[in-house]
């Protein structure tokens, strides 16, 4: 049984850069979400795909972050223009529409320089 | 906004000992989750529960969900050092699919 993926586990990149990241959910899975934690914090939520549809979006997610999923299988999530407050992990999970239970990546971590 | 407060948010105990992780909330969940987080990794699911008054034994963890929605616990029995991580309790709220997560009780269990 083939987990969430992430890639890359790990991006460092100056200030104004785009940085891209992907999330690859477990097969049967048709929800996919992804959050942001900070240091010392609990996971944030920032969005939610239902199959290819963008169903909700947290007002964490400014004009500066984009998300697709246009299969609805991987997603990726784009932050445009990086300022040092992007620099967390963001994490992605993904579940059965049958359950409330979400099964998370390993993350990928975000340093901006 | 729905909050979910853990308590405590620190704790260092020797190997043996027994400790109990507070979940407390002023807001009604559909469920509620509880994951372990290891440095530099996501949350690793222990167990879901989804019934007020619910309780599921893991092993040495035992897990309660509040009679209200409300409120979860996560019991260890004679904690060793391989339990040392974060560990998070998430709620499932009725209006939407996200999990609102709680602050987060880092654990030390020293041999």
């Amino acid at each position: 049984d083939t987990g969430v993926s992430q890639n890359p586990r790990h991006k460092i990149t100056k200030r104004g850069q785009n940085v891209t990241f992907r999330c690859d959910p477990i097969s049967e899975h048709n929800r996919l979400y992804w959050y942001r934690q900070t240091l010392g914090q609990g996971p944030e939520f920032l969005t939610y795909f239902q199959n290819e549809a963008q169903l909700e979006k947290s007002r964490l997610l400014s004009d500066r972050f984009s998300a697709e999923r246009p299969k609805g299988s991987f997603s990726t999530l784009e932050i445009q223009r990086t300022e040092q407050g992007d620099s967390a992990m963001y994490l992605c999970a993904s579940s059965s529409y049958q359950t409330d239970t979400q099964y998370f990546g390993p993350g990928t971590r975000l340093t901006v320089l | 906004t729905q909050l979910l407060e853990q308590s405590p948010q620190f704790l260092s105990i020797q190997e043996g000992e027994n400790l109990t992780v507070y979940c407390n909330s002023s807001s009604v969940f559909s469920s509620l989750q509880w994951y372990r987080q290891e440095p530099g990794e996501g949350p690793v699911l222990l167990v879901t529960v989804v019934t007020g008054g619910e309780v599921k034994k893991l092993k040495r963890l035992t897990f309660q969900f509040g009679d209200a929605r409300k409120d979860s616990s996560l019991h260890i029995t004679a904690a060793q050092p391989g339990d040392t991580g974060l560990y998070l309790c998430a709620g499932g709220a009725y209006n939407t699919d996200k999990l609102i997560f709680g602050t987060g009780t880092r654990l030390q269990v020293f041999p």
